[in-house]
């Protein structure tokens, strides 16, 4: 009920394609879902999140889908760049104002 | 303003050592919670605090864990007797309430040989 499930483990997108992550939830109390990224050696920072009243949120180059009937959400990097290359985590946020991560997808963008 | 700062940013300690960790938050930050991230892997929720409320402990993984927050400014993160299977690097949020945003210190990779 706490899981958020994220996939792919790892991707290789080429400079300019689409990159997507997807993540599954199953407790319907989450009520905001954030994106994080995360360099090495470095502590996850906020990218994007969306809260379940909307399908869709853009910022520049990152958008959330959300799909609240299949519990699904997901984050697309447009025209991906090299520097987009870093670990990304979905989370949710439960009632007890805790954040439950997904296991992160490590992105790499080739030049 | 500065952000989420932890201290030490490594340590390598013995099995058996107790180790203390440190967070100091954004100023005027009312929420700070700890996180556990493990090679390779998620983050794992620890604690939680909140104001002069008392603690989310609910993360914390075993008796040797603890946490303590000197009103809303520094935290420590205690591990007694540290285990090999306590290596990971510590992460500390804050956020100026919660629920918002969390704003992540760099964290502290702890290796227990």
């Amino acid at each position: 009920q706490q899981q958020v499930k994220q996939s792919p483990q790892s991707l290789i997108v080429q400079k300019g394609g689409i990159s997507i992550i997807n993540c599954a939830y199953e407790n319907t109390a989450f009520d905001y879902f954030p994106w994080y990224q995360q360099f090495p050696g470095k502590g996850p920072a906020l990218l994007i999140a969306i809260r379940p009243d909307v399908s869709e949120k853009k910022e520049g180059r990152f958008t959330i889908s959300f799909n609240k009937s299949a519990k699904q959400f997901s984050l697309h990097i447009m025209d991906s760049q090299p520097g987009d290359s870093a670990t990304y985590f979905c989370a949710a946020l439960d009632s007890s104002y805790k954040l439950i991560f997904g296991s992160g997808t490590r992105l790499l963008v080739r030049p | 303003g500065a952000g989420v700062s932890q201290s030490p940013s490594n340590k390598v300690t013995e099995k058996g050592k107790d180790v203390e960790l440190r967070c100091d938050p954004i100023s005027g930050h009312t929420a700070l919670y700890w996180y556990r991230q493990r090679l390779g892997q998620g983050l794992e929720f620890l604690i939680y605090f909140q104001g002069n409320s008392a603690p989310d402990k609910s993360g914390l993984p075993s008796d040797r864990f603890s946490a303590e927050r000197t009103g809303e400014s520094v935290s420590t993160l205690t591990i007694q007797r540290t285990q090999q299977e306590d290596s990971a690097v510590y992460l500390c949020a804050s956020s100026l309430q919660a629920p918002d945003t969390q704003y992540f210190g760099p964290g502290t990779r702890l290796t227990v040989l």
